[in-house]
């Protein structure tokens, strides 16, 4: 049972390049969401999905955007990298429907902008 | 809006010390609550979690107790050992369908 996996582990970009991140659960999960991790902040959400075919602003999601493709993908994408999004990223899910309802996380991805 | 506020590390301890790693919460209502643990190069792993007032939540050693009257859950281990030099996180969340709010992590780093 893999969990969350994300791809790529690694990556670095320079300032304007575009990508894409890849997150897939194999859980059945029906929320997915997108946090970046930075020395000192903790972890701050992006995006997240709700349910297939619904996603929703977190509380950094300037500079990115989200597709919910089906149920078991969330991909995020960097139109136009910046230095600032250099950071840890990480995708999670969880079932939904309850409070306590814990999320799983993958690996994360480490990106770098240069 | 809802906050979690957690002590700042690192902490650094013996092995076999008493840990305590506190967590409060601003909310209205009665959140869940959660610690998670992170270890180096890993994503965040489930530890505990409690869903109302007096719940104790419990796993590996560490123990939570959700305390509304001080909005607190506080992570405790009787005696650390090395393996569990980590970044401990505390969250909140209000219903299934919102995203957890975390607080800004805790290093621990646990000496032999």
């Amino acid at each position: 049972n893999a969990g969350v996996t994300q791809t790529p582990k690694f990556q670095v970009l320079k300032t304007g390049q575009s990508m894409t991140l890849q997150c897939a659960q194999d859980m059945n999960h029906n929320s997915m969401y997108w946090y970046r991790q930075d020395p000192g902040m903790g972890l701050r959400l992006i995006y997240y999905s709700a349910s297939e075919g619904t996603t929703d602003k977190g509380e950094v999601p300037n500079g990115y955007n989200v597709s919910r493709l089906n149920k078991r993908e969330f991909s995020l994408r960097l139109e136009s990298a910046a230095p600032s999004q250099t950071s840890v990223y990480f995708c999670a899910s969880s079932e939904g429907g309850q409070p306590n309802s814990p999320l799983h996380f993958g690996n994360g991805t480490r990106l770098t902008v240069t | 809006g809802n906050s979690v506020t957690q002590m700042e590390g690192p902490v650094t301890l013996s092995e076999e010390a008493f840990l305590t790693i506190n967590c409060t919460y601003t909310a209205t209502g009665y959140p869940s609550l959660f610690w998670y643990v992170q270890y180096p190069g890993e994503g965040l792993q489930l530890l505990l979690k409690a869903t109302k007032a007096d719940d104790k939540g419990s796993n590996k050693g560490f123990e939570a107790t959700y305390r509304k009257e001080t909005t607190s859950f506080h992570l405790e281990k009787g005696s650390v050992q090395v393996s569990d030099s980590a970044v401990y996180f505390c969250a909140l969340r209000y219903s299934g369908n919102t995203p957890l709010v975390f607080g800004k992590g805790t290093r621990l780093s646990v000496i032999a």
